[in-house]
């Protein structure tokens, strides 16, 4: 098991580009999980995702911020129009089976976002 | 609103001396506690969570509603524990978001 894939590993956007980083979850798992990471902070939830739906967004900034997982292929964290203050890490996580709460969850190596 | 505190950024200790990362949190309920470490170039993994009650690594850590903390331990850390500790928590009013501390820069030195 490959365990989850996020890529590009880094990635450099000059502003008002979009940005769009994919994640795909490992063998098995249905839900998907995205938090931020900046400078010198703790990870923060954005969205969790279901295959076809959003579970959950109340972690996404209401602009330029958007999330999918088709149902195939990788969930996708599109960001439009991208500022200074997007540059951070970019983690993603996935869990093998729904409960209510308390899923444990396995993260990817995290994308780098650099916004010139 | 749930939160979750690592009072130390840093935290350097002697190899074989007892370690203690310190994790508090707020919530009204019954959350699940989890601590999460981060070594050199490696992805964010699971080291142990309060529900399995296990000692992983040597590391325990025992929740105290109480004092609402789950603080991290080891009695005789190894230099193979320097990483990044985070301390995460999960509760039924949030569903299945992990809300996180900033976390503690553990190095153990030889």
């Amino acid at each position: 098991n490959a365990g989850v894939m996020q890529n590009p590993r880094h990635l450099v956007r000059r502003r008002g580009q979009e940005a769009r980083l994919r994640c795909s979850p490992m063998k098995g798992h249905s839900h998907v999980y995205w938090y931020r990471q900046l400078p010198e902070e703790g990870l923060k939830f954005m969205v969790y995702l279901q295959k076809e739906n959003i579970i959950d967004e109340s972690g996404m900034p209401k602009e330029r911020f958007s999330a999918e997982f088709p149902k195939e292929g990788p969930s996708i964290l599109r960001i439009q129009q991208v500022v200074r203050g997007d540059s951070a890490a970019y983690f993603c996580a996935s869990s093998p089976v729904r409960r209510d709460w308390g899923n444990i969850q396995y993260f990817g190596a995290g994308t780098r976002l650099s916004v010139l | 609103a749930q939160r979750v505190t690592q009072p130390e950024k840093l935290l350097s200790v002697f190899k074989g001396a007892p370690v203690e990362l310190k994790c508090n949190y707020s919530y009204s309920g019954s959350p699940e506690l989890f601590w999460y470490v981060q070594y050199s170039r490696q992805r964010l993994q699971l080291l142990l969570r309060h529900i399995s009650r296990e000692s992983i690594k040597g590391f325990t850590a025992d929740l105290n509603k109480g004092e609402t903390s789950f603080h991290l331990k080891k009695p005789f850390a190894q230099e193979e524990d320097s990483a990044m500790y985070y301390c995460a928590l999960s509760g039924e009013t949030s569903g299945s978001r992990l809300t996180f501390g900033e976390g503690t820069q553990l190095t153990v030195n030889p």
